[in-house]
C-alpha cells in the first residue's frame, strides 16, 4: 500500500456521462498530480495542486476540471465522456512540490461504453 | 523538445541476466531523472532517481547510467529475476518549474525462469 489512495478502482460509464475520481495523499503530503495513463499514449500529465491551490496544467481537456479540498484529498471531474477518454487515471503525492519522487496511488480504470 | 524517448517497447531476459533499457531527452533543462515500475493493477512505484550532475547511481542491482552529452540515461537491471517482470518507466524533470514529470512510452520487461 503507497498511502495514496484513489477511489472508486474501476469505473464504467456511459458516453456523454460526468464522473467523479477521488484522490487522498499520503498523510502529510501538500502536493496532488493527476495522470493518464492510456495504452497508446503512456502517462501524460494532467494537473497538480499544491495546497489547494493549482499549480500546473498538462494536456488536460477543458472537459476535465479537478481541485483540491483544504482536507488535501483531490477529486478529477470528467464530463460528457468519449470513447477516447478510457484510460487509468493515476493520482501521485508528495510532500512539497520539491520533493522530487512522488507516490503513485493504485489508479482508477474507467471505461467509457 | 518536451518528449523523453524510450526503448525497447519490451525486453526478454534470461534470469540471471542483465536488463538494459534506455531513454533519450532533447530539453537539457530537464534536471532529475526518475525510474518507475509499474506491476499489473499497480501504480508506478519509484525505483531509483539521478540528477545530471553524477554519471552513475547504484542502488542494489539497479542501476542508473547518466550520459549527460549524449542526453541519454539508461537503466540496468544486474542478475535478473523473474520479480523483476514489470514495465519500467523512465522520466525527466524540470525541478526549478512545476515539478511535473514527463515519461517514456514504456517497457514491458519479462524475465524468464
Amino acid at each position: 500500500d503507497s498511502g495514496v489512495t484513489q477511489t472508486p478502482k474501476h469505473l464504467i460509464t456511459a458516453t456523454g456521462q460526468r464522473v467523479t475520481l477521488r484522490c487522498s495523499p499520503r498523510s502529510g503530503d501538500l502536493s496532488v498530480y493527476w495522470y493518464q495513463q492510456s495504452l497508446d499514449q503512456g502517462l501524460q500529465f494532467l494537473i497538480q495542486y499544491y495546497n489547494g491551490e493549482e499549480r500546473a496544467k498538462g494536456n488536460i481537456l477543458e472537459r476535465f476540471s479537478a481541485q483540491q479540498f483544504p482536507d488535501l484529498h483531490s477529486e478529477l471531474n470528467l464530463s460528457s465522456l468519449e470513447l477516447g477518454d478510457s484510460a487509468l487515471y493515476f493520482c501521485a503525492s508528495s510532500a512539497h512540490p520539491k520533493d522530487y519522487g512522488y507516490t503513485f496511488g493504485s489508479g482508477t480504470r474507467l471505461t467509457v461504453v | 523538445q518536451q518528449q523523453v524517448k524510450q526503448s525497447p517497447q519490451s525486453l526478454i531476459v534470461q534470469k540471471g541476466g542483465i536488463s538494459i533499457i534506455n531513454c533519450a531527452y532533447e530539453n537539457t533543462a530537464f534536471d532529475y531523472f526518475p525510474w518507475y515500475q509499474q506491476f499489473p493493477g499497480k501504480g508506478p512505484a519509484l525505483l531509483i532517481a539521478i540528477r545530471p550532475d553524477v554519471s552513475e547511481k547504484k542502488e542494489g542491482r539497479f542501476t542508473i547510467s547518466f550520459n549527460k552529452s549524449a542526453k541519454q540515461f539508461s537503466l540496468h537491471i544486474m542478475d535478473s529475476q523473474p520479480g523483476d517482470s514489470a514495465t519500467y518507466f523512465c522520466a525527466a524533470s524540470i525541478t526549478s518549474g512545476t515539478y511535473k514529470y514527463i515519461f517514456g512510452t514504456g517497457t514491458r520487461l519479462k524475465v524468464l525462469a
